[in-house]
């Protein structure tokens, strides 16, 4: 079975400074991928960031990148030059064929002025 | 390109009560999936369907059932509703295979009173 772990409950960031969110992740298959979700107060999920594990790239988004260590089964979340629209819960996720994604239980991200 | 859209945003149950939430996927996407989100926690797996069929289910009870049309539209039906079934229902809807996008509607939050 899968799981995803964010070990950061809630984090408070000053405005424009980087922030990386943890995300570690177990599973057996060789072949998978891991996704980063936003979620404002408002529920939609956004997506953010996707990273194969047979990317040899970090995978970037803008303001977003992927700190993809395969060997570690880690895929933190770093987000540059925070702005305070970025305050929303974030969710580390997992793709498997069987069951779509697991994702973890999230970070509430504050960013402060 | 129209979204995933999810119907109703709001519905209000009283215990017992069976609830039935819709899910309109992305034009060609043919994987609908179903998590809930109790408040405070992150998303638990439901529900995969694709091309009519159900796929996988994760660790609910049977009295959370659903189904997908021809047009890949689906439903999710909860019978017998209990108060520890207040949440957020999120619909994601994907291509079926070689695809990493899960595009998300904004949910239908259920509350059983």
């Amino acid at each position: 079975a899968q799981k995803i772990t964010q070990t950061q409950p809630g984090m408070f960031v000053q405005e424009k400074e980087a922030v990386t969110l943890d995300c570690t992740y177990d599973t057996s298959d060789q072949s998978y991928g891991l996704f980063w979700y936003k979620q404002p107060s408002s529920g939609e999920m956004i997506f953010l960031i996707y990273q194969g594990s047979y990317d040899e790239q970090n995978a970037t988004e803008g303001r977003y990148s992927l700190n993809f260590q395969k060997a570690r089964k880690s895929a933190n979340l770093v987000i540059s030059a925070s702005q305070l629209g970025d305050s929303a819960m974030y969710f580390c996720a997992m793709r498997d064929d069987a069951d779509g994604l697991t994702f973890g239980k999230g970070t509430h991200l504050i960013i402060q002025p | 390109e129209a979204g995933v859209t999810q119907s109703p945003t709001h519905l209000i149950k009283t215990r017992g009560q069976q609830a039935t939430l819709r899910c309109s996927p992305i034009s060609g996407h043919t994987s609908v999936y179903w998590y809930q989100q109790a408040l405070g926690l992150g998303l638990q797996f439901l529900l995969w369907y694709d091309e009519g069929e159900e796929r996988n289910r994760g660790n609910f009870p049977p009295r959370f059932s659903g189904r997908q049309f021809p047009n890949y539209s689906s439903e999710l039906n909860v019978n017998a509703l209990e108060l520890e079934d207040s949440a957020l229902y999120l619909c994601a809807s994907s291509f079926r295979t070689g695809d990493a996008g899960y595009t998300f509607g904004s949910g239908t939050r259920l509350t059983v009173v």
